[in-house]
């Protein structure tokens, strides 16, 4: 089974500056994508980024952008000049693309809250 | 495309009642999931359907959960003899072949809070 890690429960980050989440998984498969999703306060889930394991150059859109050491099976979000429509629950989630299973495995989220 | 949508929002109930929900996904989305997500959690994967079949479970999907997906379209949960533990967010999602995407993204619907009292 898989497991997603985001060991900062909790961040904050001033208005324009640049924050980076962490998240970890743990797979024994090679071929799995990976997401981060924002879920603003009582507003549905939305897709912020997603990585395909064997693409090593690493995704980009827009003010986010991800970290992907696939030897070290960490995941992380870079959001640069953060605005205050960012604060939100962050997820890290994990899909196994090889076993014909769609369903996504979740971290526990990572709270951020940008400060004006 | 108006998004995933699910009905009720907001369901309060009586411990030992049971309760419906219902999604409508992207409408060519052929598959649909089913979430709970508990408070300080992530969302937990429940089932799954592509297009009227059912394919994955979870073991979370105890006897009194059920999911259905008649033609392929919406889908129901149902819950049947409602326990305070049941008390959660329940999300739905879609995804289908989206030309460019190999990832089947899932879109999530705003999810129906539910409250067993």
């Amino acid at each position: 089974a898989q497991t997603v890690t985001q060991s900062q429960p909790e961040m904050s980050v001033q208005e324009a500056e640049t924050v980076t989440l962490s998240c970890t998984y743990d797979t024994s498969e090679s071929n799995y994508y990976l997401f981060w999703y924002k879920q603003p306060p009582s507003r549905q889930m939305i897709l912020v980024i997603r990585q395909e394991a064997y693409k090593q150059q690493n995704a980009t859109e827009n003010r986010f952008s991800v970290n992907f050491q696939k030897a070290a099976k960490s995941f992380s979000l870079k959001i640069s000049d953060s605005q205050l429509g960012d604060t939100a629950m962050y997820f890290c989630a994990f899909m196994n693309a090889g076993a014909g299973s769609y369903q996504l495995t979740f971290g526990k989220g990572t709270k951020l809250s940008v400060i004006p | 495309d108006t998004g995933v949508s699910q009905d009720p929002r907001h369901k309060i109930t009586k411990r030992g009642q049971n309760v419906t929900f219902r999604c409508d996904p992207i409408s060519e989305h052929n598959r649909l999931y089913w979430y709970r997500q508990t408070l300080g959690q992530g969302p937990e994967f429940l089932t799954y359907f592509q297009n009227e079949a059912q394919l994955e479970k979870s073991r979370l999907l105890s006897d009194r959960f059920s999911a259905e997906r008649p033609k392929g379209s919406f889908s129901t949960l149902e819950i049947q003899r409602t326990e305070q533990g049941d008390s959660a967010m329940y999300l739905c999602a879609s995804s289908g072949p989206t030309s460019g995407d190999r990832t089947d993204t899932q879109y999530f619907g705003p999810g129906t809070r539910l409250t067993v009292l």
